[in-house]
Formats: structure tokens, sequence, C-alpha cells
């Protein structure tokens, strides 16, 4: 079955401790994998797109990286206004020949002044 | 706006009642998502828009949940006889087309609750 898993649900840090979160997935044919962002009471935010192992997207403090069987989310000297809930979502073949996304449950990170 | 839009931003109801949900997507994008997501957990697709095709209605949880999308343009869910179960946050997405790596530009959402 077709799945993706975050880790870890929950993850406290001070201001500037680098760390990163994980997004593994079991998809029949990988398409595309996709980083967002989502705050409170608002719609998840684009932040990356990435398509095939070895390839890296960085925006600010974030960098995304990919491999055959996970995602990584690394985040460098994070400020508070980082927390949030950082969703992954992958892009699939399915047996129909059409695509579908499935979301991962997300990573609520929290970053302490 | 640029961006997705959605309304009503809440919606609370009765149980048994009828709602309709609405959804703006951006201009020019020919694909629209509707997913359910109920609270501390991940996004449930529920149906998908592309152009002109026939919607892929594969993730509706019962009969109970229709959608439509007039052309390209605005999106309606409506869910009948509601139910408590059916209280979380319904997001619509847009994205230029489907299948083609294109990222989901979500909007805010409906928080539906149902009492």
């Amino acid at each position: 079955e077709d799945q993706v898993t975050q880790s870890p649900e929950a993850l406290r840090l001070q201001e500037g401790e680098s760390s990163s979160l994980n997004c593994s997935y079991t998809v029949s044919g990988l398409r595309g994998l996709f980083w967002y962002r989502q705050d409170p009471g608002k719609g998840p935010e684009f932040l990356f797109t990435l398509y095939s192992a070895g390839e890296e997207k960085e925006k600010e403090r974030l960098k995304a990286t990919l491999t055959k069987k996970e995602s990584f989310l690394h985040i460098t000297a994070p400020k508070p206004e980082d927390s949030a809930t950082y969703l992954c979502a992958v892009q699939a073949y399915t047996t129909s020949g059409t695509y579908k996304y499935i979301f991962g449950t997300g990573t609520r990170l929290k970053v302490l002044a | 706006g640029a961006g997705v839009s959605q309304s009503p931003s809440n919606k609370v109801t009765e149980k048994g009642k009828d709602v309709e949900l609405r959804c703006d997507p951006i201009s020019g994008h020919t694909a629209l998502y509707w997913y359910r997501q109920r609270l501390g957990q991940g996004l449930e697709f529920l149906i998908y828009f592309q152009g002109n095709s026939a919607p892929d209605k594969s993730g509706l949880p019962s009969d109970r949940f229709s959608a439509e999308r007039t052309g390209e343009s605005v999106s309606t869910l409506t869910i009948q006889r509601t139910q408590q179960e059916d209280s979380a946050v319904y997001l619509c997405a847009s994205s230029l087309t489907f299948g083609t790596r294109q990222p989901q530009h979500f909007g805010d959402g409906t928080r539906l609750s149902i009492l």
C-alpha cells in the first residue's frame, strides 16, 4: 500500500539549533515529492518540489533533499517564525494509469526564542 | 485575489442539515482538489476535477458527499444530512494542470462544526 510517513511528529528546537525533518515513502511510482508549511488556521503553503533522487532545493533557512526512499527538510539556524507544521506529499502513479497525491501527517515544529 | 479563496471560513450547523462549501481556484488553474483535514490528522483526499473531464470521486467517504465544478472556475462541495464525524477543516487546492508535477496551492479552508 502506498504510504507517506513523517517523523518526528513534533519537534522543539532552540533558536539557532539546526535539525532535520524526515519524510519516508513507499509508493509504486514516484512522480514528485512536495514540501508544504502549514500555520494554524491556514492552508498549506507550497515550499518545494523534488523530482528525482539526489535533487536538492533551498529557500532561506530550508533545504530539501530526496533519496529513493525518503526526503529530508533541513532547517539551519531556525528562528521562532519557522514554527509551523511541515507537510510532505508525494504524487504517485496509480494502477489505472493516472496519478494521486498522498500526504503525510506532518511534523509540528516549535522554535523557542 | 491571486490565491485560492474558500467560503465560508467557518460553518456551524446542526446534525442532519445540508451544507455547501465554496472554492474559487486561482485563475487559469485547470485542476481543482478537495481535501478533508481532521484535527491532528493528515489531509484526506476527497475529489479532484481536471478541466472538463469526469471528476475522480474515489475519495468521497459516502454518498452524502458530492461536488460540482462550473467549467474551470468555482467548485462547491455539498454534504447532505451532516453527521458529527463530518466535523473537520475542508481544504480546496488548485494547480495549473493535473499530473504534470505541478504543486497544489491551497485555500485557508472551511472549518465545519456539526453540533
